[in-house]
């Protein structure tokens, strides 16, 4: 079945870095946009990076732009997100998720969403 | 960037009746090419990732129960669950996804059970 599984979460301090990963399997990995949506704790979604199919096309919040990097690896269906200069906000639950369904006009919303790993940023 | 405003943040209903959730974009959403509105409704139990309910504004995700609905055009959007049951207590969000990021979520309505 369709699965994504994030990795990568801990504590760390402001200032450092940190790497997160999402082990894709049972789909085309390559054929389709990826996306980070991060919730902090008690609060809404916010959607933070998008990848496209290839890699070759990426986007992310203002509120992260400049200090996080998506990325891919098709050979390897992982997804990536490169934390660096971390904040004490951006503190969350940092999910993998697909985009559901393939080409603009087929969009149809952000499916499935792996289970999330927990980044806290505290000194 | 669209704002996504829900309405609203909290409601209380009794088992068996209706729950209406509102859901206001800044801009329009309706994808012109395909005349499909690119507005989702996604349910958030405490402890889950959310799980994807509705997109193109009204189309039910395989596998949802249809006493989910979605219904609006353009800028206004309500989803409705037509009975409520115990097991739809949860935290709803709408979501667009129209061309190009970033790609807003409305804050949440609390559903709660009266």
């Amino acid at each position: 079945q369709v699965q994504l599984v994030e990795s990568g979460g801990g504590v760390v301090q402001p200032g450092r870095s940190l790497r997160l990963s999402c082990a894709a399997s049972g789909f085309t990995f390559s054929a389709f946009p990826m996306h980070w949506v991060r919730q902090a704790p008690g609060k809404g979604l916010e959607w933070v990076a998008l990848t496209s199919p290839d890699g070759n096309i990426k986007d992310s919040a203002d509120s992260v732009k400049g200090r996080f990097t998506i990325s891919r690896d098709n050979s390897r269906n992982t997804l990536y997100l490169q934390m660096n200069s971390l904040r004490t906000e951006d503190t969350a639950v940092y999910y993998c998720v697909r985009d559901h369904g393939l080409g603009m006009s087929a969009r149809r919303g952000f499916d499935p969403w792996g289970q999330g790993t927990l980044v806290t940023v505290s000194s | 960037d669209i704002v996504m405003t829900q309405s609203p943040d909290s409601l209380a209903v009794s088992l068996g009746e209706r729950a209406t959730i509102n859901c206001k974009s800044s801009h329009s959403v309706l994808y012109s090419a395909n005349n499909k509105n690119f507005l989702a409704w996604y349910q958030q139990k405490p402890g889950q990732p959310p799980k994807l309910l509705i997109y193109w504004a009204s189309t039910r995700e395989s596998g949802v129960p249809d006493r989910f609905s979605g219904s609006g055009s353009g800028t206004d959007f309500t989803l409705t669950i037509s009975s409520l049951q115990a097991e739809d207590v949860a935290v709803y969000y709408c979501q667009q996804y129209y061309s190009t990021p970033p790609y807003t979520f409305g804050q949440g309505t609390k559903l709660e059970i009266k």
